[in-house]
């Protein structure tokens, strides 16, 4: 069965700040890894999705690397701003065709001005 | 392209109650799953539907089921609501090939069991 974890569970820093958000996941048997924002109450937001022969991916300020063999993700953010104030969550896909998302429980960010 | 919509937003029912949830995809995708998100329990997978079949389920009890239509919208039903069914419902589209399958989330559906 597939664990997702995320380190730190919240991190506030001052703006400007690079910061990195960690996820780990149990089984590296993966499809692939998104990383989303969610704002209070509101859906998902993707932000990056790194398929399982791919190292990394980058839009704009944010960049994601995936290790599978140590069943590692981090997303990379830099020059931080309060807008980047969210819950960041990291979501693996078997390997197997068809199978679904297991979502970690998120790193609560803070921006502060 | 227009996003994913869901509605209703906001639900407010009473236990033993049923409810149906409605969900319509990005225009060309044919893929629908469902998510379910608490406070206690982080998101957690309910159903994903593939050109109207069901192709994974998780680990939910009955009382939870869902359809898919030929224009691959969809919709999830809960019977018998129980106060523990209070959350957040999302539903996520995709392409569905073999592709990047990238999900992309809806708003969600606010569901309250009083």
């Amino acid at each position: 069965k597939q664990e997702v974890t995320q380190i730190p569970a919240a991190l506030s820093v001052p703006e400007g700040e690079n910061l990195v958000l960690n996820c780990s996941f149990t089984d590296s048997a993966i499809y692939n890894l998104q990383w989303f924002r969610q704002d209070p109450g509101k859906g998902l937001t993707s932000l990056l999705l790194i398929q399982s022969s791919q190292r990394e991916q980058t839009s704009g300020r944010l960049n994601a690397s995936l290790d599978k063999s140590s069943g590692r993700s981090t997303l990379y953010i830099a020059a931080s701003q309060p807008g980047d104030s969210a819950t960041y969550l990291c979501a693996v896909r078997g390997g197997n065709y068809g199978q679904n998302f297991v979502f970690g429980p998120g790193t609560r960010l803070s921006v502060l001005p | 392209k227009a996003g994913v919509t869901q509605t209703p937003r906001y639900l407010i029912k009473t236990r033993g109650q049923q409810v149906t949830l409605s969900c319509s995809p990005i225009s060309g995708h044919r893929s629908v799953s469902w998510y379910q998100q608490t406070p206690g329990q982080g998101l957690q997978f309910l159903f994903e539907y593939f050109s109207e079949t069901q192709r994974n389920k998780g680990n939910f009890p009955g009382r939870f089921s869902g359809r898919q239509f030929s224009n691959s919208r969809s919709e999830m039903n809960v019977s018998t609501l129980e106060l523990g069914d209070s959350a957040l419902y999302l539903c996520a589209s995709g392409e569905g090939g073999s592709s990047s399958y990238e999900q992309y989330f809806g708003p969600g559906t606010r569901l309250t069991v009083t």
